[in-house]
């Protein structure tokens, strides 16, 4: 049982928007503390894809951005690709369990 | 350009120790910290610990604690992440991840910007 929660699986169309959720308590996400998000695709390392609520590093495309409102956040993908077909993952910290705490993962498939 | 590699695969033994490195380069290797963070097959990442390179300070998950060690050696910018008394959930692929900078504010909780290639150390007798 993971500390955020995420649902396990979103699918979309090729030029489609999705979203995915990540709710947390008022212990992590709702204590104010940051959300990041990684991207892992099948057999590799996670890649920060977000970091800060809202940030995206260098070479990350604007088809990708994120949100945080209370105890949840957000990431959203526009426009689509196939590759954009993997797992993705929140992450914060909680100030009663770890320094970094993450959720489930969220598997995107494109359809 | 930041680069974290990491030491091969490793089969172990129940019962058993492994010690699984990381060398850093691109940076100021004692200027940020490191993370290491694990993936059991088919499942979601767990956080194990955190280390300064620079004074070697660590903190490590409850779950871990008594049973991983990690450390740093600033000659050759690598740190080392070593767990004991392995069983066969201890079946992962293990991740060394670059945090935050120790001079930023809340720099322990900053994210992971650079990570390993990761290592898998499978636990079976």
């Amino acid at each position: 049982q993971s500390v955020l929660t995420q649902p396990p699986s979103v699918s979309g169309a090729p030029g489609q928007r999705v979203t995915i959720s990540c709710t947390g308590s008022s212990s992590n996400i709702g204590a104010g503390y940051d959300v990041h998000w990684y991207q892992q695709l099948p057999g590799t390392a996670p890649k920060l894809l977000i970091y800060g609520n809202s940030n995206r590093p260098s070479g990350v495309p604007d088809r990708f951005s994120g949100s945080k409102s209370g105890t949840s956040a957000s990431l959203a993908i526009t426009g689509l690709q196939a590759e954009d077909e993997a797992d993705y993952y929140c992450q914060s910290y909680d100030s009663s369990l770890s320094l970094w705490v993450f959720g489930g993962g969220t598997k995107l498939t494109v359809l | 350009q930041v680069q974290l590699v990491q030491s091969g695969a490793e089969v172990k033994k129940p019962g058993a120790s492994v010690k699984v490195s990381c060398k850093a380069s691109g940076y100021t290797f004692t200027s940020y910290y490191m993370h290491w963070v694990r993936q059991a097959p088919g499942q979601g990442l767990e956080w194990m610990g955190i280390i300064n390179p620079s004074g070697g300070s660590t903190s490590y998950a409850q779950k871990f604690q008594g049973r991983v060690t990690m450390t740093r050696d600033t000659s050759t910018s690598t740190v080392y992440m070593e767990l004991s008394s392995l069983r066969s959930e201890d079946t992962a692929v293990y991740y060394c991840a670059r945090g935050g900078t120790l001079t930023m504010v809340r720099g322990v909780i900053q994210a992971g910007d650079y990570w390993g290639q990761g290592t898998l150390v499978t636990v079976s007798s």
